[in-house]
This record gives C-alpha cells, structure tokens and sequence, in this order.
C-alpha cells in the first residue's frame, strides 16, 4: 500500500497562475481532508470531504476549490494564486464512518511545498 | 469556536521523562488526537483520547480530562529521535470527522 500519494512535491508558481494539487488514496478510506501548515501556525484546514461526493469548508477556504473525484482521489485548486498561499499543503484521509478510534486517525501524504512569488 | 493552547517549546534530556500540555476552549468535540512530526516530514498519528483519563501506547501516553478542558501527553525514556514537533487535535462534534490543530510544542532532547 502506499498509503496517501500527493502530487507535486515541490511548485513555484507566480502570482495570477493556477494549478491544482492532486491526491490518492488506496486505504479506500471515506474521509479525505485538505490542509496548510504555515511557520508557527500548526496545521489548518482548508476543505474536506466526509464520504465520496460531499465536501465542505473548513478554517480557511477562501481562494481554493477542491473536487473529491471518486473515493481514491481529492483534489485542491487555487484559481489565482496569490504569495498569501505560499505554503506547505497536506492532504490526509482516515476511516471515518466505523465510529471506532479508526474515524480519527488521518494518515498525511507527504506534503506539496508551494511557493507563489 | 474552537481553540487549543501548547508550549511552543519544550526541551529534556535524554532518557527522561516529558509532558506536553494542551488546554483547549471547544463547545463540544468527540476527542482529542495526538500527532508526531518530523521537521520535512508528515504528521502521523500517535494517540486518541475520546474518553476522560490515560491512554498508554509503549513509552507514549495520552491524558484527557475534560472536565479541566486539558490533555497532556507524556514520553517516556526520551530518545533523541523523539525531537519533533507534537500536535494536539480535537475533533468537534458538529459532524464529519474534521479536525482543528494546536499550533504545536517543539521538543528538543538533549544527549
């Protein structure tokens, strides 16, 4: 298993551009979730989505959207980018319908650091 | 709303034992969730505690008094690998399973 495989690791992109940050996971797990993690800021949470074809914001939504594709895959997208969201981008997933410890446990892809210049 | 309070801080030395503090203000949450992370490196998950008291996984220990609105969690026999930053997490109880991190403590062991 490879658990929650993020695409890109690394981006630079400049002000006004767009991308979209892509992950999977293959622990066919229901809740997949989007975060940033600034300097001394810990982690926030942008969206997430609690079972396949639902999503909802979290702390700090605006500029982003996200798709949650299929049950494998949530996708984040920032549509103009702006140096506020230079950041370190984590996506996560967990059980989360077996209302046991599972639910709350997130497994993290590896990270995407961004930088918009 | 919801907000968790760490030390940003926390030093020891090797072999010793260590508690990280987490006092939260939440209007209600299901538990509180303990994650390691490496500098570079992704949060894993170390501990969960929904109910009232301690939760011992190997030299990893988590409390949860909710009564006190306060958790700590305690390591043991600290070895230098165990320098990392350690998030405490709460998951509230409006639905889904969405969580909100505390900013982080920073533990550096000392030989």
């Amino acid at each position: 298993n490879a658990g929650v495989t993020q695409t890109p690791k690394f981006q630079v992109l400049k002000t006004g551009q767009s991308m979209t940050l892509q992950c999977a996971q293959d622990m066919n797990h229901n809740s997949m979730y989007w975060y940033r993690q600034d300097p001394g800021m810990g982690l926030r949470l942008i969206y997430y989505s609690a079972s396949e074809g639902t999503t909802d914001k979290g702390e700090v939504p605006n500029g982003y959207n996200v798709s949650r594709l299929n049950k494998r895959e949530f996708s984040l997208r920032l549509e103009s980018a702006a140096p506020s969201q230079t950041s370190v981008y984590f996506c996560a997933s967990s059980e989360g319908t077996s209302g046991k410890l599972e639910d709350y446990e997130q497994y993290f892809g590896p990270g995407t650091r961004l930088t918009v210049t | 709303g919801q907000s968790l309070e760490q030390p940003s801080e926390v030093t020891a030395v090797e072999g010793a034992i260590v508690q990280i503090n987490c006092t939260y203000q939440t209007s209600g949450f299901y538990g509180l969730s303990w994650y390691q992370q490496h500098d570079g490196g992704a949060p894993t998950f170390l501990s969960y505690n929904a109910l009232d008291g301690l939760e011992e996984t190997g030299r990893f220990s988590s409390f949860l008094s909710r009564s006190d609105s306060y958790g700590y969690l305690l390591l043991q026999e600290l070895q230098m690998k165990d320098s990392a930053s350690y998030f405490c997490a709460v998951t509230p109880d409006t639905g889904g399973f969405k969580t909100i991190f505390g900013a982080g403590t920073r533990l550096f062991v000392k030989a």
